[in-house]
């Protein structure tokens, strides 16, 4: 079974700074199959990146996804107010899903 | 536009059973697998399983099986979850999401409180 670590737990930025979200798999993933989600507090997970690298709809361009085999990266380049949230990365593999633990991005 | 609506908060004792719906619109019914994801209070993500709502088949998180159940209405559109044997440590919030072919949850219901409480 897949498992994805994600780093750091949390990372203290302050708006307008940039954000590096690592998810490292143990074992190499298809790269069709890597996605992001934000979540903030009381809502639902929400749809950033898939494909390792596609952004959803709606998601602006300061967030981009990268990476292949076992180290992927989600990067906020230009934190906003609305970027400060709990980011997960996800995979599936034969219809069983994984998550990774999250990193918090918290205003500094 | 796609939206998938569940019902509010439940609060059951420890060994009962829970079912949770999941009513989707706005979207072919049968053409999305349809999971749950819980997220116990100040936790992170847990899969939980899925129903594919064409045919009825489903598979579960191996913690699961024996005590769960996903099963589907097509004349509703909607999917549930059942989980039963219920403790303390099923309280979380079960989401529903649908399911895209190439792998994205790309839409989640609000969420559903399942409260295991003496």
């Amino acid at each position: 079974e897949i498992v994805l670590t994600q780093s750091p737990g949390t990372l203290s930025l302050s708006p307008g700074e940039g954000a590096t979200l690592s998810c490292r798999a143990s074992q190499s993933l298809s790269i069709s199959d890597l996605a992001w989600y934000q979540q903030k507090p009381g809502q639902a997970p929400r749809l950033v990146i898939f494909a390792a690298s596609s952004r959803a709809t709606d998601i602006p361009d300061r967030f981009s996804g990268s990476g292949s085999g076992t180290d992927f990266t989600l990067s906020i380049s230009r934190l906003e107010p609305e970027d400060f949230a709990v980011y997960y990365c996800q995979y599936s593999e034969n219809s069983v899903v994984t998550f990774g633990g999250g990193t918090r991005v918290e205003i500094k | 536009q796609v939206m998938l609506m569940q019902p509010g908060p439940e609060v059951k004792k420890p060994g009962a059973s829970v079912r949770v719906s999941c009513t989707t619109s706005g979207y072919t019914f049968s053409s999305y697998y349809i999971h749950w994801v819980r997220q116990a209070p100040g936790q992170g993500l847990e899969w939980v399983g899925f129903v594919d709502p064409n045919r009825g088949d489903s598979k579960y998180a191996r913690k699961f099986q024996g005590r769960l159940t996903m099963t589907r209405d097509a004349s509703t559109s909607t999917v549930y979850m059942e989980l039963s044997g219920l403790r303390f440590d099923d309280t979380a919030v079960y989401y529903c999401a649908r399911h895209r072919s190439i792998n994205q949850f790309d839409c989640w219901g609000q969420g559903t409180l399942v409260t295991v409480s003496s």
